[in-house]
């Protein structure tokens, strides 16, 4: 199984709700990532978890939840969006954080992503 | 800083080669990545290099020079369906600098 599944794979919420999206993977994983993207520009990287803990986070504003329940599992709490947040929300996951050598590429495999509308 | 630069447009004909060409600044260097993204899903993994020279995969071949801080994506016997965006990535080598960072993707149309 080299699949990292995305749900729900589009959502449209207002400014008022509180929504999640969930992401899970099963190659045994131990880095997984949320990305934001907008269109026509590169993924931007929000958070990173590695081991489960919480490593990397970019100064993503705090109406923006990340949570990593177990190595398998990724979510991403919603709350109080603004219309801007629209976005292509991308999962990612890698054998491990960065990675190095030809051995261990720590290639990125990403979800289809979940299409955000904030009304 | 740190700066990855690719050309913003291309345009080829099915059948034809077409280069890529990535030039990066970036503190330290772990590894350069290439993948695809067709409009509206998500980006796939075409190529991997970390040591200079050409890593050839099917119809597509990547090279790298680190002194020259330059990589290329070749792709061979264009089809249709290559046409995508392409994105150059490179990743640092301390901390938090392994993590990627993005060029702004280079947009490949590839006509009959």
């Amino acid at each position: 199984d080299t699949e990292v599944t995305q749900t729900p794979k589009h959502l449209v919420m207002g400014m008022t709700n509180k929504k999640s999206l969930k992401c899970e993977q099963h190659m045994g994983h131990r880095a997984m990532y949320w990305y934001k993207q907008k269109a026509k520009k590169p993924p931007e990287l929000m958070f990173v978890y590695s081991y489960e803990k919480l490593s990397i986070n970019e100064s993503v504003p705090s109406r923006f939840s990340p949570e990593c329940p177990n190595s398998s599992l990724l979510n991403l709490h919603l709350h109080a969006l603004q219309p801007e947040d629209s976005a292509l929300y991308l999962c990612a996951s890698s054998q491990q954080m960065g990675g190095g050598g030809a051995a261990n590429t720590g290639e990125l495999f990403f979800g289809e992503g979940s299409r955000l509308t904030v009304l | 800083g740190q700066n990855i630069d690719q050309p913003t447009e291309m345009t080829a004909t099915e059948g034809a080669i077409v280069q890529i060409n990535c030039t990066y600044q970036t503190s330290g260097f772990n590894g350069l990545f290439w993948y695809q993204q067709h409009a509206g899903e998500a980006p796939t993994f075409l190529s991997y290099n970390v040591l200079d020279g050409l890593e050839e995969k099917g119809r597509f071949s990547s090279f790298l020079s680190r002194s020259k801080g330059y990589s290329y994506l070749l792709l061979k016997e264009l089809q249709m369906k290559d046409s995508a965006s392409y994105l150059c990535a490179v990743r640092g080598n301390a901390g938090n600098n392994r993590k990627l960072i993005w060029g702004l993707g280079t947009s490949l149309a590839v006509n009959p």
